[in-house]
């Protein structure tokens, strides 16, 4: 079946580096997502990746995935407090090509104390 | 530059109520979906549709309707709102749907009382 779990609260302080993990059960999932919601807004794409990738790196954003164990982590480096949101994971396989489903896990809150 | 936008931001309705929560997009996108989002959960697909007059089920679509009557509009109706449709609800739009960036409305918080 599809499914995607994430841990539900992370804290960190302001300039440590966050690491927020995600785990899947579609061995043909194609693409991972990760969006951010902030408070009272919608989700905003932060970044990607495609299967066959094992990293990507934007900026701060660094995420690893790990196909054998069907693990993504997005780790935010030099976190500020601009990054406390609900960070979403989400996959989509050539099952859900048709219906452009994604499937998001519960979500990820992090805090970041100053 | 608009994106996606839905209306109204918040709602209280009574039990046994109908409402429309409304969605408009101005980047001419094929792909249309709306979304529910309760706490624990992550966001659950109702409905989507592939094309002006093209809609189909979502995986909880019970109590729902929608039509996709042009490209840019995609409403959701609510027939008669019971308590468990309390949410926070989300519109969507991709290019198609397969494109890898879907673009999201800010949410349309509803509750039913």
């Amino acid at each position: 079946g599809e499914d995607v779990e994430q841990s539900l609260f992370l804290s960190v302080r302001e300039g440590d580096s966050s690491v927020i993990n995600c785990t899947y059960t579609d061995s043909s999932s194609t693409y991972l997502y990760w969006y951010k919601q902030e408070p009272g807004a919608g989700l905003q794409l932060l970044t990607y990746i495609f299967s066959n990738m094992d990293m990507k790196q934007d900026q701060r954003l660094t995420v690893l995935l790990n196909k054998k164990d069907k693990h993504l982590s997005l780790r935010i480096a030099d976190t500020q407090t601009g990054d406390s949101a609900i960070y979403f994971c989400a996959e989509t396989s050539p099952r859900s090509s048709n219906t452009g489903k994604l499937i998001f896990g519960q979500g990820t809150t992090l805090q970041v104390k100053p | 530059n608009a994106g996606v936008t839905q209306t109204p931001k918040f709602q209280v309705l009574k039990t046994g109520q109908s409402m429309t929560l409304q969605c408009a997009q101005d980047m001419n996108h094929e792909y249309m979906s709306w979304y529910r989002q309760d706490p624990g959960m992550g966001l659950r697909l109702i409905h989507y549709s592939v094309g002006a007059g093209i809609t189909d089920q979502g995986e909880v679509p019970n109590g729902y309707n929608v039509s996709r009557s042009t490209t840019e509009d995609f409403p959701l109706r609510l027939l008669s709102a019971a308590p468990s449709q309390t949410s926070v609800y989300f519109c969507a739009s991709r290019r198609n749907p397969g494109a890898n960036e879907a673009f999201f409305g800010q949410g349309t918080r509803l509750t039913v009382v």
